[in-house]
């Protein structure tokens, strides 16, 4: 079965670095989101990109945030400028068809910034 | 905008019981509810939804109850096992592939 794949599964930065995550999702998928988790807490969510561009974001997705689909395969997310509190797990999930809702989530990469 | 309350953070059972999670949500013009289990370090992982024209859904020992007008809807595992030990985490959207708010977690233990 097709799965969202994430690299670096971890990465740790020092704080005032760009870092940059990446996600292959799945083929035939048109929709592709960001979210984070911190520690012990609930799945937030922080961008949604469809056809090229942002579809819809959060109050946490500010201007130190970014996307790209640099490709046909990979979707990124760029921090600018890492603060300590952008200590997370960043996970990627995809989706198919407008009429199919079902989001599915990549492993997920554990950022740490020191 | 959307926020999804859920209840209890902590749930410990007996292998063989049931086990219920309740999610509340705000929005009115949330259609879709999927429930999500994460293992320890790992991805979450659906293991159930249910859209706004369905009341229930059932797949083998999991069950989603729906209720619109209250603006509920619920979880059931019955027979439970040691495997199913995980985080669960409801969620609410609207459609058009919007973003799925997550609601705070409970934690399940089996124990047997």
């Amino acid at each position: 079965e097709p799965e969202v794949t994430q690299t670096p599964s971890h990465q740790v930065t020092q704080m005032g670095q760009e870092v940059i995550l990446r996600c292959v999702p799945i083929s035939n998928h048109l929709y592709f989101y960001w979210y984070r988790q911190i520690l012990g807490q609930k799945v937030e969510f922080l961008v949604s990109f469809y056809n090229n561009e942002i579809s819809e974001k959060s109050e946490i997705f500010d201007d130190q945030f970014s996307v790209e689909r640099p490709d046909g395969s990979n979707f990124t997310l760029k921090i600018r400028s890492t603060k300590l509190e952008d200590s997370a797990m960043y996970f990627c999930a995809s989706k198919g068809l407008a009429g199919v809702e079902t989001q599915y989530f990549g492993p997920g990469t554990r950022l740490l910034v020191l | 905008g959307e926020n999804v309350e859920q209840h209890p953070s902590t749930l410990s059972v007996q292998e063989g019981d049931s086990a219920v999670i309740k999610c509340t949500y705000s929005d009115s013009a949330s259609n879709y509810f999927p429930w999500y289990k994460q293992e320890l370090g790992k991805r979450p992982q659906l293991i159930i939804d249910i859209r706004s024209n369905v009341g229930e859904k059932k797949d083998q020992r999991i069950a989603v109850t729906l209720n619109k007008t209250a603006k509920h809807f619920s979880l059931h595992i019955t027979e439970t096992q040691p495997e199913d030990s995980a985080v669960y985490f409801c969620a609410a959207s609207n459609q058009a592939g919007t973003a799925l708010i997550f609601g705070k977690g409970t934690t399940l233990s089996v124990s047997s």
